[in-house]
């Protein structure tokens, strides 16, 4: 059973282009969540959703970035015209059920440098 | 804001020794989870603690609960080079329960052989 797939693994972008990072959950799960970890730090709740449904954004910066979870696909964390401040490692988790109650399974990350 | 705070925030030891992390949080919680994250790589689950448990064991692991005090702890038994990471506590957002997890800023531990 293969766990949380991200790719890119490391994807360098310069300031204004668009940035677009996958990730296929583990079999059987249908719960993606997004986090952001800046160096030396701990991963920032982004965004939480279900098949074709955003369920919590509140850790979404407003402008530039989007998310989306296809009923067939990965899911997809897009930054658009990113900047110096974008570079970081964003984790993909996911889990069978949607609560809090549950361990998450975490994929290896992408870590995207904007130069 | 940061569910969980942990201290210390570094902590060497040598090989052999046992290793305590501990982790405080602001608000009721209805569980309480420690990840693992080598150098560069992913997270990977440790350990959950449910707000009705107050101690619980996983091999060289125990993690302990105390919810009157708002903390919880992690301690690494006979510690080996291989249990050299960052160490973090994460739980549940207060008010939601969308899975929501929010992490405290991490221990880094270092055994030395």
């Amino acid at each position: 059973n293969a766990g949380v797939m991200q790719n890119p693994r490391h994807l360098v972008r310069r300031r204004g282009q668009e940035a677009r990072l996958r990730c296929s959950p583990m079999k059987g799960h249908s719960h993606v969540y997004w986090y952001r970890q800046l160096p030396e730090e701990g991963l920032k709740f982004m965004v939480y959703l279900q098949k074709e449904n955003i369920i919590d954004e509140s850790g979404m910066p407003k402008e530039r970035f989007s998310a989306e979870f296809p009923k067939e696909g990965p899911s997809i964390l897009r930054i658009q015209q990113v900047v110096r401040g974008d570079s970081a490692a964003y984790f993909c988790a996911s889990s069978p059920v949607g609560t809090g109650s549950y361990e998450q399974y975490f994929g290896p990350g992408t870590r995207l440098t904007v130069t | 804001s940061q569910q969980g705070e942990e201290d210390p925030q570094a902590l060497s030891i040598q090989e052999g020794e046992n290793a305590t992390m501990n982790c405080s949080y602001k608000t009721s919680i209805n569980n309480l989870q420690w990840y693992r994250q080598n150098s560069g790589r992913g997270l990977v689950h440790l350990i959950l603690i449910r707000s009705n448990e107050r101690e619980k064991h996983s091999g060289r692991l125990r993690v302990t609960l105390d919810t009157s005090k708002k903390s919880s702890s992690l301690l690494i038994t006979a510690s080996r080079a291989a249990d050299t990471a960052s160490y973090f506590c994460a739980a549940p957002h207060g008010s939601s329960n969308t899975g929501k997890l929010i992490f405290g800023q991490g221990t880094t531990l270092q055994v030395k052989p």
